[in-house]
């Protein structure tokens, strides 16, 4: 079975631009979560989606939004980018929310996102 | 909120066992998960533990767990080069969200 899919890999934008990350869960995964990871520290929650409907919310501005699709996968928008969202973004996919082990988040291999 | 720390290196000699520590704030957490990162690549899961278990253990990776102390521990035995990467502890907290540490870099010395 295939994992926790990210598009693109690798991005390079300019400050101002805007982004759409995409992502696809695990077959039979109902949440996806989004983290940002700058360099040299852990990851940080941005999103969390459940049955299309946002769960969770970071502490991240509004230039940051998602949504989740019928079909489970998932966007990430970033607008008017700032040099200080060059990061890798993380998807991750569960199979419930809020149901113990269940909840046990897999990764895809991240964007790497450039913003000059 | 829950707030999660890691040592940020730990070098251990190829063979012997290594111990990666974590500790965490929110008592009320019910999961909590070691993870692995190699350079470039995304997390890998490695194993996590419920918080009414003291001890897990799976082949080569042997978790602990205090919950009085808030401390967590990933024992990795007989640890390879394979095994150089940095390690995330994460916690989750009441609203099924993943607090991180920033991960510990283990080096492996020949």
């Amino acid at each position: 079975d295939a994992g926790v899919t990210q598009s693109p890999t690798h991005l390079i934008k300019t400050r101002g631009q805007h982004v759409t990350l995409r992502c696809s869960p695990i077959s039979g995964h109902k949440s996806v979560s989004w983290y940002q990871q700058v360099l040299g520290q852990g990851p940080q929650f941005i999103f969390q989606y459940y049955e299309k409907e946002e769960r969770g919310r970071g502490n991240f501005p509004d230039r940051f939004s998602a949504r989740q699709f019928p079909n489970y996968s998932s966007e990430l928008n970033v607008n008017a980018l700032l040099l200080g969202d060059s990061a890798l973004y993380l998807c991750a996919s569960s199979l419930v929310v809020g149901l113990g082990s269940a909840d046990t988040q897999y990764f895809g291999p991240g964007t790497r996102l450039t913003v000059l | 909120g829950e707030d999660v720390e890691q040592s940020l290196f730990l070098s251990v000699r190829e063979g012997d066992s290594s111990v990666i520590n974590c500790t965490y704030t929110d008592s009320s957490s019910t999961y909590l998960y070691w993870y692995k990162q190699e350079p470039g690549a995304g997390l890998q899961l490695l194993t996590y533990i419920f918080s009414n278990m003291d001890m897990k253990q799976d082949q080569r990776l042997t978790v602990l767990l205090n919950k009085k102390d808030k401390h967590l521990s990933l024992r990795i035995a007989d640890t390879q080069t394979g095994d150089s990467a940095i390690y995330f502890c994460a916690a989750q907290d009441s609203n099924y969200q993943l607090i991180w540490g920033a991960g510990t870099k283990l080096i492996i010395k020949p």
